[in-house]
């Protein structure tokens, strides 16, 4: 069974461009997660999709935006980038459940580097 | 608020020693516990979780119990070897439908024959 799949691996931008990840989810799960991991500051959660809607939002500005597929796959949007956004974004996915303990299956990550 | 502190590292053992890395929580309710491993180049994987108070998740030798008292959820293992070398966090998840998780910063383990 095929994992959490991400692409670009890198991606590298000027400041004020805009950038667009891609993550494909484990077959059969519904929901997707997008983390950010920038240095020194460890995993911050930034939306979590399921069935084409957002269910939840981290601490992030609107310049984050993403969408979810009806094949649940899901793209991150990051517009008028800034020097700080320079970070890993890691996907994870899981079975849509209301039960806390739904282990999240990651991604191996988007390295964003914005110069 | 909901947070994860985790012992500073980087942590350097050799091997066969015992490993400890500390995990305290802060939560609304009752939260899940987890600890994640990050090995070298790769994605994140679960290594265990704990669901409610006194419950002790184990694997790959590893163990840490949910205590409520302390709000703590410590990572332990008996004896490390060289391939548990990787970075460990410690994270929680909200019984209120909200399912994302809260991470600690994470703690970079070495071990050395």
């Amino acid at each position: 069974e095929a994992g959490v799949t991400q692409s670009p691996t890198h991606l590298i931008k000027t400041r004020g461009q805009q950038a667009t990840l891609r993550c494909s989810p484990i077959s059969g799960h519904t929901s997707v997660y997008w983390y950010q991991q920038a240095l020194g500051l460890g995993l911050q959660f930034l939306l979590w999709y399921d069935e084409g809607e957002e269910r939840n939002r981290g601490n992030f500005p609107p310049r984050f935006s993403g969408r979810q597929f009806p094949n649940y796959s899901s793209e991150l949007n990051v517009n008028a980038l800034e020097l700080e956004d320079s970070a890993l974004y890691l996907c994870a996915s899981s079975p849509f459940s209301t039960r806390s303990y739904n282990e999240q299956f990651f991604g191996p990550g988007t390295r964003l580097t914005v110069l | 608020g909901n947070s994860v502190t985790q012992m500073e590292g980087p942590v350097t053992l050799s091997e066969e020693a015992f490993l400890t890395i500390n995990c305290t929580y802060t939560a609304t309710g009752y939260p899940s516990l987890f600890w994640y491993v990050q090995y070298p180049g790769e994605g994140l994987q679960l290594l265990l979780k704990a669901t409610k108070a006194d419950d002790k998740g184990s694997n790959k030798g590893f163990e840490a119990t949910y205590r409520k008292e302390t709000t703590s959820f410590h990572l332990e293992k008996g004896s490390v070897q060289v391939s548990d070398s990787a970075v460990y966090f410690c994270a929680l998840s909200l019984q209120t439908g909200a399912n994302n998780l809260f991470f600690g910063t994470g703690t970079r383990l070495t071990v050395i024959p």
